[in-house]
């Protein structure tokens, strides 16, 4: 059950975008169209701002948008808010059991 | 409003056991399947486990390295959701969170139980495994 790979940190200064990649294999980001990324600022719980791949649930602004090509997903976030300085988790399922990314750091500058 | 609200944390010595419970409200508990996930401090998040609703049979299923010592049961007349821990290890100290499975799983057009993603999720509590 091997993490999926995110990078470690990401930066962008206010009003930009940025890409957060998620690699996985074809047991996991690759096989399946459940790929979900959770928000979390620091002492707080996780938020999910995007599930399915690249569905939005209600309330997440379509700021925050997903992606994915064969075993890599993506999460763009852009018009970068201070706000969203935070970790950023990928999710996918994996046939039996859920597997997350190593989170990435999101500093707006 | 739909909460999760985890209890039962603290501080233990390994090889002893600890029960948490997610208490919930807001939604139709039964109706949901419950996942237990955990984040070890400064690292990343960790599925535990989950128990189906009932309609799908209320079974379970665990991460490898947490089967055989972990169990999740469900009580559906009082909302609340248990996460039983036996044989605490040291690397099982974390911060144990509760969330909603949300949408469900096909696999060839078929319903399986199983949610795709976690909505909400509680504010976590803490366990800390120490001698």
């Amino acid at each position: 059950q091997s993490a999926l790979t995110q990078p470690r940190s990401v930066s962008g200064s206010p009003g930009q975008s940025v890409t957060i990649s998620c690699t996985g294999t074809s047991s996991d980001v690759g096989g399946y169209k459940y790929v979900s990324w959770y928000q979390q600022h620091p002492g707080k719980a996780p938020k999910v701002i995007i599930y399915d791949v690249s569905k939005r649930p209600s309330g997440v602004p379509d700021r925050f948008s997903g992606s994915k090509s064969g075993n890599t997903a993506s999460l763009t976030i852009s018009g970068l808010q201070a706000d969203d300085e935070a970790d950023y988790y990928c999710c996918s399922y994996a046939g039996s059991y859920w597997v997350f990314g190593g989170g990435t750091k999101l500093t707006v500058l | 409003e739909v909460q999760l609200v985890e209890s039962g944390g603290g501080l233990v010595k390994p090889g002893r056991s600890l029960r948490l419970s997610c208490t919930t409200s807001g939604f139709t508990f039964g109706d949901y399947a419950l996942t237990w996930f955990r984040q070890a401090p400064g690292k990343g998040l960790e599925w535990v486990g989950f128990i189906r609703s009932k309609p799908y049979g209320g079974t379970t299923d665990y991460a490898a390295s947490m089967k055989g010592r972990f169990t999740i049961s469900r009580d559906d007349s009082k909302s609340i959701a248990y996460l039983q821990m036996n044989s605490l290890k040291t690397e099982d100290t974390a911060v144990y969170f509760c969330s909603r499975g949300m949408g469900s799983i096909t696999i060839f057009g078929v319903i399986i139980g199983i949610p795709g993603w976690f909505d909400p999720w509680g504010q976590g509590t803490l366990v800390s495994v120490s001698s």
